[in-house]
C-alpha cells in the first residue's frame, strides 16, 4: 500500500513569503499529525486531527500558521509569513485512529523548509 | 507530564558489534513505547513499540528493546550490528491512554557503524 505522501520535498522561500506544505495520507487512515522537527531534535507535535476535526493544536502558532483537513483526508499546512526561524523538516504522519486498540502512526518522508 | 531522555546524541560500534541505544521515560500513567528509526532525507519508521504484555519486544531488522518499569527504561538493542544500521534513532512515549495520541520524541541518537 502506499505510504504518506507529503509534497514538496524541499521548499526554499525568503522571509516574509508564505508557504504552503500538502499531506496525503494512507488510504482509510482517520488521523493526521503534522509535525515540526528542527536539526538535531525530534519530531514535535504541532496539530492531529481526527477525520475533518482538529483535537489538539495547542502547540501550533496561530499567529502565523494555519492547517486544513478538508473532507478528512488530504491536508495542507501553511505559514504566512515566514520567519528565519521556521526552517526546518515538517512531518506529516497518520493512523488509523482506532483507540484503544494497538495502532501505530505512519511518517511521511517530510518537507524540508528553508527561510532566507 | 510525559518525557524522553536519550542519552548519548552520538554512539559509534564497529560492524559485528553490539548495539545498545539508551532510553528513559517519565510518565504519570502507564507508558506505550516506541522506537523510530530515520534514515537521511526520509521520514522515521517504526522499530517496535510496547503497549502492554510481555516487557521483551521485538522489532524489525533484529532490534529488541525490554520496557523495565523500575528503571523507567526501554534501551534498543541489536546482538550484531550492520552497516545498513547507521542511522537516527528516536525513542517515543504517548501522551495519553492511547498510543494514537501525542507522540513525545527524545532528541535522538545518531548510530554510526564503522566497518
Amino acid at each position: 500500500e502506499a505510504g504518506v505522501v507529503q509534497s514538496p520535498r524541499y521548499k526554499i522561500i525568503e522571509k516574509k513569503q508564505p508557504v504552503a506544505f500538502w499531506c496525503n495520507p494512507i488510504s482509510g487512515h482517520n488521523t493526521l499529525y503534522w509535525y515540526l522537527q528542527n536539526l538535531g531534535q525530534g519530531p514535535e507535535l504541532l496539530i492531529r486531527y481526527e477525520n475533518e476535526e482538529a483535537v489538539d493544536d495547542s502547540q501550533l502558532p496561530k499567529d502565523r500558521f494555519s492547517a486544513e483537513r478538508l473532507k478528512g483526508v488530504d491536508s495542507t499546512l501553511k505559514i504566512q509569513p515566514a520567519e528565519l526561524g521556521d526552517s526546518a523538516v515538517y512531518l506529516c504522519a497518520s493512523s488509523l485512529g482506532v483507540m484503544g486498540v494497538s495502532d501505530t502512526q505512519y511518517f511521511g518522508p517530510g518537507t524540508r523548509l528553508t527561510v532566507l | 507530564a510525559q518525557s524522553v531522555t536519550q542519552l548519548g546524541s552520538h554512539v559509534s560500534v564497529s560492524e559485528g558489534a553490539l548495539v545498545l541505544l539508551r532510553c528513559n521515560y517519565s510518565s504519570s500513567v502507564p507508558p506505550y513505547l516506541f522506537w523510530y528509526v530515520q534514515y537521511p532525507n526520509q521520514g522515521l519508521q517504526l522499530l517496535l513499540k510496547y503497549t502492554t504484555g510481555a516487557t521483551l519486544v521485538k522489532g524489525i531488522n533484529g532490534f529488541e528493546a525490554e520496557f523495565k518499569k523500575s528503571e523507567t527504561s526501554f534501551h534498543l538493542t541489536k546482538p550484531s550490528a550492520h552497516m545498513s544500521d547507521a542511522a537516527e534513532y528516536f525513542c517515543a512515549v504517548s501522551e495519553g491512554s492511547y498510543n494514537t495520541d501525542k507522540l513525545i520524541f527524545g532528541t535522538g541518537t545518531r548510530l554510526q557503524v564503522f566497518p
